[in-house]
């Protein structure tokens, strides 16, 4: 299982990025995704989530409203919308994969590198 | 639904028996995962379903509770172990971790 993220960038208060996470090894179309940050020197967040087939998808009180995770099941990608960004929201994004065929309640199992964004003015 | 782990910081020897503990605020069955993050790495799923022990992790882990309360216990510390430990809970989304525990060698 390969999870690449991509996108990641320094930009000013208030705009926008999009991240893009790059997958292989399992069939992609199967399973959760999910977006977890980790600020510099703190905790895990978790960020957004969507179910297999998209048909559900859940966000953080932090990021509602102005970040939006999507999935491409025909490329194996994953992405999210981040809009009005915030200094708050610096951190590195990882991609996750949950290991519950058809599951959007299972644990995560594999996890990307992460691909740092910094919202600085 | 918020997590609580405790204590934040640990430091303990190698060979030491060492627990985590991890309370919700609210009742989320076994529906409660457990990963280790070492320095700079990605984190690794340790136990799922509150007390299932992920394949390929040491049989020195395990975990055990449900409801509102569980722990990770470590029953002989190697070097290895030495690192952040995070519950997460996966019963309600929004999804939430707790604040992690820093398990330092002594």
């Amino acid at each position: 299982v390969q999870l690449v993220e991509s996108g990641g960038g320094v930009v000013q208060p208030g705009t926008s990025l999009r991240l893009s996470c790059a997958a292989s090894g399992f069939t992609f179309s199967n399973y959760a995704l999910h977006w977890v940050r980790q600020a510099p020197g703190k905790g895990l967040e978790w960020v957004a989530g969507i179910s297999y087939s998209g048909g559900n998808i859940y966000y953080s009180d932090s990021v509602k409203g102005r970040f939006t995770i999507s999935r491409d099941n025909s490329k194996n990608t994953l992405h999210l919308q981040m809009s009005n960004l915030r200094e708050g929201d610096t951190a590195l994004y990882y991609c996750v994969r949950d290991q519950g065929l058809y599951d959007f309640w299972s644990a995560s199992v594999d996890w990307g590198q992460g691909t740092l964004v910094t919202v600085s003015s | 639904i918020q997590l609580t782990q405790s204590p934040s910081s640990l430091s303990a020897s190698v060979g030491d028996r060492v627990t985590i503990t991890c309370r919700a605020s609210q009742d989320i069955t076994t529906f409660l995962a457990w990963y280790q993050q070492r320095p700079g790495k990605a984190p690794n799923l340790l136990i799922y379903g509150a007390s299932t022990l992920q394949s390929g992790v040491p049989s020195r882990f395990s975990g055990s509770g449900s409801g509102t309360d569980f722990t990770l216990t470590i029953s002989s510390l190697q070097p290895e172990d030495f690192a952040t430990y995070y519950c997460q809970q996966i019963n309600h989304y929004p999804r939430t971790f707790g604040q992690g525990t820093n398990l330092e060698i002594k």
